[in-house]
């Protein structure tokens, strides 16, 4: 059963601390997403790869969050100096793209509490 | 105005009732139209493509009106298992020809005995 997995599940931090989240997609898959869900934004589209080429990353904050995939197993977000308002849940998905787009299949999330 | 809305909820409905939810959405061009489905705390899920002519799969039917932009999902004979929140998600066409998908913020739908 494949599956996209992410890591830490859960980070507390204190303002000012680098946050690494991690993102292993499933193999096979040439499209990779992160995205970010408050309450009341919902959920927002942060970064975007394909065949590990970043897309489109308009959604992320430049000064504070990077997305990178150093290979086609992992993909990474950065936030720093984190700030309380970064406090989220952060998805991660990935899905199969020929051209259009197809379903895209999440990960269980990094929920992220910054002090 | 956001590029998808939906209707917050929560919808309270008895097991058996038959619920449906409505979203709309600003982009004309957007071609693929999904629901997806996101239990409390855990990640979104794909329910079911929205096709123009409409489409059904069991007990949940979506519908499709380009003209008014408008999304429909219906759920006949509502489970407690149903209860979850409904994300309405709409593809934008970026300037580079690329696709991206917007999720509405959700539609909270509660089943109770």
């Amino acid at each position: 059963d494949a599956r996209v997995t992410q890591t830490p599940r859960h980070k507390v931090t204190e303002m000012g601390q680098e946050v690494t989240m991690r993102c292993q997609p499933i193999l096979g898959h040439n499209t990779v997403f992160w995205y970010r869900q408050t309450m009341m934004q919902g959920l927002e589209l942060l970064a975007y790869f394909r065949n590990r080429a970043p897309l489109d990353d308009s959604g992320m904050p430049k000064d504070r969050f990077s997305a990178e995939m150093p290979d086609a197993t992992l993909a990474t977000l950065k936030i720093q100096p984190s700030e309380p308002r970064d406090s989220a849940v952060y998805f991660c998905a990935s899905g199969l793209a020929y051209g259009g787009e197809d379903e895209q299949f999440f990960g269980p999330g990094t929920r992220l509490t910054v002090l | 105005r956001k590029e998808v809305e939906q209707d917050p909820g929560p919808f309270n409905v008895p097991e058996g009732a038959t619920v449906a939810f409505n979203c709309t959405y600003s982009n004309s061009a957007s071609q693929s139209f999904f629901w997806y489905r996101q239990d409390c705390r855990k990640e979104p899920k794909l329910l079911m493509s929205v096709y123009s002519s409409g489409n059904e799969d069991g007990r949940f039917t979506a519908q499709l009106n380009r003209a008014s932009q408008y999304i429909s999902l219906l759920i006949r004979d509502s489970k407690l298992s149903d209860s979850a929140t409904y994300l309405c998600v709409v593809n934008r066409i970026m300037n580079t020809g690329f696709q991206k998908l917007v999720f509405g913020t959700g539609t909270r739908l509660l089943v109770s005995p």
